[in-house]
């Protein structure tokens, strides 16, 4: 069975370009997750959305910064214009909250999106 | 809200000896304790969790937890490091099972010959 999969495992882009990332969902799951890692912050809480529903986004850092999922099987995070302080790892996850009657809350994490803004 | 500390971001251990990462959590209603593993240049994958039935949770590769709510902390241990475990870890904590999960700083883990 597929993971999570993630899109550009790396990007290099220049100050006040647009950056967008993809993820893809394991099947079935549904609740998606986008995390940012930093040195100075480690792991941040960005969005989450259940059932393509975003619940949470009160960890987005700034207006610049949007994300969308149009079906259960797809989901961007867009950043424009881009700033080097954007610059890190950034992770999609995603959950099933009940697996067979049992709660799960285990994430499953894609490799990551690593974004250099020059 | 809820939180986790963990103490010490760098841990080294000699190959074969006790692996100990320390983990307390702050929570207003019974939580659910997790830790992760990071190897490099990966995702973060579930090492173990409790989710309120044992308070000794097993994991993959050997790990294990303790839960112990007298003292809020939920620390990581392994009999006998070996090289691949090599990695930074994470505990996490999730207020009452819900899927929001709050991460700590991570703890790197470095094992020597």
């Amino acid at each position: 069975d597929a993971g999570v999969i993630q899109s550009p495992r790396h990007e290099v882009t220049e100050m006040g370009q647009e950056v967008t990332l993809r993820c893809k969902p394991i099947s079935g799951h549904d609740y998606l997750f986008w995390y940012r890692q930093t040195m100075m912050r480690g792991l941040e809480l960005l969005i989450y959305f259940n059932n393509n529903v975003p619940i949470d986004d009160s960890g987005m850092p700034e207006d610049r910064f949007s994300a969308k999922m149009p079906n259960a099987s797809f989901s961007t995070l867009k950043i424009q214009p881009s700033e080097p302080r954007d610059s890190a790892v950034y992770f999609c996850a995603s959950s099933s909250y009940v697996v067979a009657g049992a709660h799960t809350g285990e994430l499953f994490f894609g490799e990551g999106s690593r974004l250099t803004v020059l | 809200a809820q939180s986790v500390t963990q103490l010490g971001s760098h841990v080294s251990v000699s190959e074969g000896a006790l692996v100990l990462l320390r983990c307390n959590y702050s929570s207003s209603v019974p939580p659910y304790l997790f830790w992760y593993v990071q190897y490099p240049n990966q995702g973060l994958q579930l090492l173990l969790k409790y989710t309120s039935a044992a308070t000794l949770v097993k994991g993959i590769n050997g790990f294990e937890a303790e839960f112990k709510k007298s003292e809020t902390s939920f620390h990581l241990t392994k009999p006998s490091a070996h090289m691949s475990d090599a990695a930074e870890y994470f505990c996490a904590v999730s207020p009452g099972g819900g899927n929001k999960l709050t991460f700590g700083t991570g703890t790197q883990l470095k094992v020597e010959l």
